[in-house]
Protein backbone atom coordinates (compact mmCIF):
# COMPACT_ATOMS: atom_id res chain seq x y z
CA UNK A 1 0.00 0.00 0.00
CA UNK A 2 1.17 3.26 -0.25
CA UNK A 3 0.18 6.32 2.26
CA UNK A 4 -0.03 9.95 0.85
CA UNK A 5 0.22 13.29 2.20
CA UNK A 6 -1.51 16.48 1.41
CA UNK A 7 -1.06 19.95 2.19
CA UNK A 8 -2.39 21.93 2.72
CA UNK A 9 -5.29 20.12 4.95
CA UNK A 10 -7.53 23.11 4.21
CA UNK A 11 -7.22 26.86 3.26
CA UNK A 12 -9.86 30.01 2.81
CA UNK A 13 -8.81 32.21 -0.58
CA UNK A 14 -10.06 35.14 -2.17
CA UNK A 15 -11.94 34.99 -6.00
CA UNK A 16 -9.45 35.93 -7.81
CA UNK A 17 -6.04 34.19 -6.40
CA UNK A 18 -4.68 31.28 -6.88
CA UNK A 19 -3.81 28.12 -4.65
CA UNK A 20 -1.36 25.29 -5.15
CA UNK A 21 -1.69 21.63 -3.41
CA UNK A 22 1.05 19.48 -2.75
CA UNK A 23 0.38 15.61 -2.60
CA UNK A 24 3.74 13.57 -1.60
CA UNK A 25 3.50 9.32 -1.17
CA UNK A 26 5.61 7.71 0.22
CA UNK A 27 6.54 5.37 -2.55
CA UNK A 28 7.23 5.34 -6.17
CA UNK A 29 3.96 4.92 -7.78
CA UNK A 30 3.29 4.72 -11.27
CA UNK A 31 0.57 6.90 -11.48
CA UNK A 32 -1.16 10.17 -9.85
CA UNK A 33 -4.54 11.56 -9.87
CA UNK A 34 -6.21 14.83 -8.44
CA UNK A 35 -9.66 14.78 -8.07
CA UNK A 36 -12.48 17.44 -7.30
CA UNK A 37 -15.28 16.12 -4.38
CA UNK A 38 -17.78 18.95 -4.46
CA UNK A 39 -19.90 19.28 -1.57
CA UNK A 40 -22.88 16.84 -1.51
CA UNK A 41 -21.54 14.98 -5.20
CA UNK A 42 -19.17 12.37 -5.61
CA UNK A 43 -15.39 12.31 -6.62
CA UNK A 44 -14.91 13.72 -10.43
CA UNK A 45 -11.37 12.38 -11.90
CA UNK A 46 -9.68 16.03 -12.85
CA UNK A 47 -6.35 14.41 -14.35
CA UNK A 48 -3.84 11.86 -14.50
CA UNK A 49 -0.43 13.73 -13.43
CA UNK A 50 2.23 11.94 -15.71
CA UNK A 51 5.62 12.10 -14.74
CA UNK A 52 8.08 14.46 -16.96
CA UNK A 53 5.25 15.35 -19.23
CA UNK A 54 1.73 17.35 -19.45
CA UNK A 55 -1.26 16.16 -17.25
CA UNK A 56 -4.01 14.49 -19.46
CA UNK A 57 -6.91 16.50 -18.37
CA UNK A 58 -10.68 15.00 -18.66
CA UNK A 59 -13.54 16.55 -20.19
CA UNK A 60 -14.06 20.00 -18.64
CA UNK A 61 -11.03 20.35 -17.03
CA UNK A 62 -8.07 22.68 -18.47
CA UNK A 63 -4.88 23.26 -18.13
CA UNK A 64 -4.98 27.17 -17.53
CA UNK A 65 -7.70 26.77 -14.64
CA UNK A 66 -5.82 23.77 -13.06
CA UNK A 67 -2.29 23.50 -13.47
CA UNK A 68 -0.24 19.91 -12.86
CA UNK A 69 3.07 19.11 -11.98
CA UNK A 70 5.06 15.83 -11.71
CA UNK A 71 8.57 15.89 -11.43
CA UNK A 72 9.11 12.62 -10.24
CA UNK A 73 7.55 9.33 -8.79
CA UNK A 74 6.35 10.26 -5.31
CA UNK A 75 5.26 13.93 -5.96
CA UNK A 76 2.99 16.01 -7.69
CA UNK A 77 1.20 19.52 -7.18
CA UNK A 78 -2.29 20.95 -8.90
CA UNK A 79 -2.83 24.81 -8.78
CA UNK A 80 -6.53 26.09 -8.71
CA UNK A 81 -6.11 29.26 -10.59
CA UNK A 82 -7.78 32.36 -10.92
CA UNK A 83 -10.62 30.78 -7.97
CA UNK A 84 -14.08 31.75 -7.63
CA UNK A 85 -16.77 30.74 -5.20
CA UNK A 86 -17.79 27.87 -7.40
CA UNK A 87 -14.14 26.11 -7.03
CA UNK A 88 -14.74 25.31 -3.16
CA UNK A 89 -14.66 22.07 -2.94
CA UNK A 90 -12.36 18.56 -1.67
CA UNK A 91 -9.24 18.42 -3.97
CA UNK A 92 -8.40 14.65 -3.82
CA UNK A 93 -4.92 13.26 -4.43
CA UNK A 94 -4.34 9.71 -5.37
CA UNK A 95 -1.70 7.40 -6.39
CA UNK A 96 -1.12 3.47 -7.10
CA UNK A 97 0.48 1.02 -9.43
CA UNK A 98 -2.23 1.30 -11.49
CA UNK A 99 -5.83 2.26 -11.88
CA UNK A 100 -7.20 -0.51 -10.41
CA UNK A 101 -5.78 -0.04 -7.39
CA UNK A 102 -5.40 3.49 -6.15
CA UNK A 103 -4.81 5.17 -2.51
CA UNK A 104 -6.37 8.68 -1.39
CA UNK A 105 -4.82 11.39 0.12
CA UNK A 106 -6.96 13.07 3.41
CA UNK A 107 -7.87 15.68 0.54
CA UNK A 108 -7.44 19.42 0.75
CA UNK A 109 -10.66 20.98 1.54
CA UNK A 110 -11.01 24.49 0.24
CA UNK A 111 -13.57 27.43 0.47
CA UNK A 112 -13.24 30.46 -1.75
CA UNK A 113 -15.11 33.97 -0.67
CA UNK B 1 -21.09 5.61 -20.24
CA UNK B 2 -20.59 4.02 -17.31
CA UNK B 3 -21.85 4.98 -13.84
CA UNK B 4 -22.44 3.98 -10.53
CA UNK B 5 -25.86 4.58 -8.95
CA UNK B 6 -25.70 4.36 -4.84
CA UNK B 7 -28.08 4.34 -2.64
CA UNK B 8 -28.91 7.82 -1.07
CA UNK B 9 -28.64 8.87 2.64
CA UNK B 10 -28.18 9.82 5.47
CA UNK B 11 -28.18 6.27 6.90
CA UNK B 12 -28.79 5.71 11.09
CA UNK B 13 -28.44 2.68 12.74
CA UNK B 14 -28.28 1.27 15.68
CA UNK B 15 -25.11 -0.82 17.16
CA UNK B 16 -25.36 -4.34 15.89
CA UNK B 17 -27.95 -3.61 13.52
CA UNK B 18 -27.74 -4.91 9.85
CA UNK B 19 -26.08 -2.41 7.15
CA UNK B 20 -27.22 -2.53 3.14
CA UNK B 21 -26.33 0.21 1.01
CA UNK B 22 -27.35 -0.54 -2.51
CA UNK B 23 -25.10 -0.17 -5.42
CA UNK B 24 -25.73 -0.64 -8.77
CA UNK B 25 -23.73 0.23 -12.28
CA UNK B 26 -23.69 0.55 -16.14
CA UNK B 27 -20.53 -0.49 -17.95
CA UNK B 28 -20.19 -1.32 -21.44
CA UNK B 29 -18.09 -4.48 -20.56
CA UNK B 30 -16.76 -6.09 -17.89
CA UNK B 31 -15.45 -3.62 -14.79
CA UNK B 32 -14.18 -4.18 -10.91
CA UNK B 33 -16.11 -3.25 -8.24
CA UNK B 34 -15.13 -1.34 -5.47
CA UNK B 35 -16.20 -0.22 -2.27
CA UNK B 36 -14.41 2.45 -0.38
CA UNK B 37 -14.75 4.20 3.03
CA UNK B 38 -13.83 7.79 4.34
CA UNK B 39 -13.77 8.11 7.97
CA UNK B 40 -14.45 11.58 8.95
CA UNK B 41 -11.33 14.10 8.56
CA UNK B 42 -10.39 11.31 6.36
CA UNK B 43 -9.21 9.76 2.59
CA UNK B 44 -10.59 7.46 1.18
CA UNK B 45 -9.44 3.63 1.91
CA UNK B 46 -10.06 1.04 0.04
CA UNK B 47 -12.74 -1.14 2.09
CA UNK B 48 -13.21 -4.32 -0.29
CA UNK B 49 -13.07 -5.46 -4.41
CA UNK B 50 -13.98 -7.31 -6.34
CA UNK B 51 -12.93 -8.18 -9.97
CA UNK B 52 -15.22 -10.98 -11.45
CA UNK B 53 -18.82 -11.86 -11.71
CA UNK B 54 -20.09 -13.99 -8.44
CA UNK B 55 -16.76 -12.76 -6.49
CA UNK B 56 -17.44 -11.64 -3.32
CA UNK B 57 -15.13 -9.20 -1.72
CA UNK B 58 -15.27 -8.83 2.25
CA UNK B 59 -13.07 -6.75 5.30
CA UNK B 60 -13.28 -5.70 8.10
CA UNK B 61 -17.09 -7.80 8.13
CA UNK B 62 -18.25 -6.00 5.39
CA UNK B 63 -19.35 -7.96 2.08
CA UNK B 64 -20.50 -7.44 -1.31
CA UNK B 65 -21.20 -9.70 -3.74
CA UNK B 66 -20.87 -9.23 -7.71
CA UNK B 67 -23.57 -9.83 -9.06
CA UNK B 68 -23.91 -9.43 -12.95
CA UNK B 69 -27.21 -10.90 -13.39
CA UNK B 70 -28.34 -7.63 -11.62
CA UNK B 71 -25.66 -5.27 -12.18
CA UNK B 72 -25.67 -4.42 -8.44
CA UNK B 73 -22.61 -4.39 -5.62
CA UNK B 74 -24.56 -4.13 -2.79
CA UNK B 75 -22.38 -3.18 0.46
CA UNK B 76 -23.55 -5.22 3.64
CA UNK B 77 -22.75 -5.91 7.45
CA UNK B 78 -24.33 -8.10 9.84
CA UNK B 79 -23.78 -6.27 13.02
CA UNK B 80 -22.34 -2.24 12.31
CA UNK B 81 -20.35 -0.79 15.29
CA UNK B 82 -20.78 3.08 16.30
CA UNK B 83 -16.71 3.28 14.85
CA UNK B 84 -18.66 2.06 10.70
CA UNK B 85 -19.76 5.63 10.99
CA UNK B 86 -18.64 7.13 7.74
CA UNK B 87 -19.20 8.12 4.21
CA UNK B 88 -19.61 4.70 2.10
CA UNK B 89 -18.32 5.16 -1.86
CA UNK B 90 -19.51 2.53 -4.91
CA UNK B 91 -17.43 2.59 -7.64
CA UNK B 92 -16.13 0.31 -10.95
CA UNK B 93 -13.60 0.76 -13.12
CA UNK B 94 -13.36 -0.61 -16.22
CA UNK B 95 -10.37 -1.52 -18.74
CA UNK B 96 -12.76 -0.15 -22.00
CA UNK B 97 -12.54 3.31 -20.60
CA UNK B 98 -8.49 2.98 -19.55
CA UNK B 99 -9.36 1.73 -16.06
CA UNK B 100 -10.79 5.27 -14.80
CA UNK B 101 -12.91 5.11 -11.90
CA UNK B 102 -16.39 6.22 -11.74
CA UNK B 103 -17.60 6.74 -8.09
CA UNK B 104 -21.21 6.98 -6.68
CA UNK B 105 -22.01 9.62 -4.75
CA UNK B 106 -21.59 8.34 -1.30
CA UNK B 107 -23.70 7.05 1.68
CA UNK B 108 -23.17 8.86 5.02
CA UNK B 109 -23.78 6.29 7.76
CA UNK B 110 -23.83 7.08 11.52
CA UNK B 111 -24.49 4.09 13.89
CA UNK B 112 -25.27 5.39 17.71
CA UNK B 113 -24.92 3.25 20.94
Amino acid sequence: SAVISQKPSRDICQRGTSLTIQCQVDSQVTMMFWYRQQPGQSLTLIATANQGSEATYESGFVIDKFPISRPNLTFSTLTVSNMSPEDSSIYLCSAGTGRETQYFGPGTRLLVL
Amino acid sequence: GDSVTQMEGPVTLSEEAFLTINCTYTATGYPSLFWYVQYPGEGLQLLLKATKADDKGSNKGFEATYRKETTSFHLEKGSVQVSDSAVYFCALSERNTGNQFYFGTGTSLTVIP
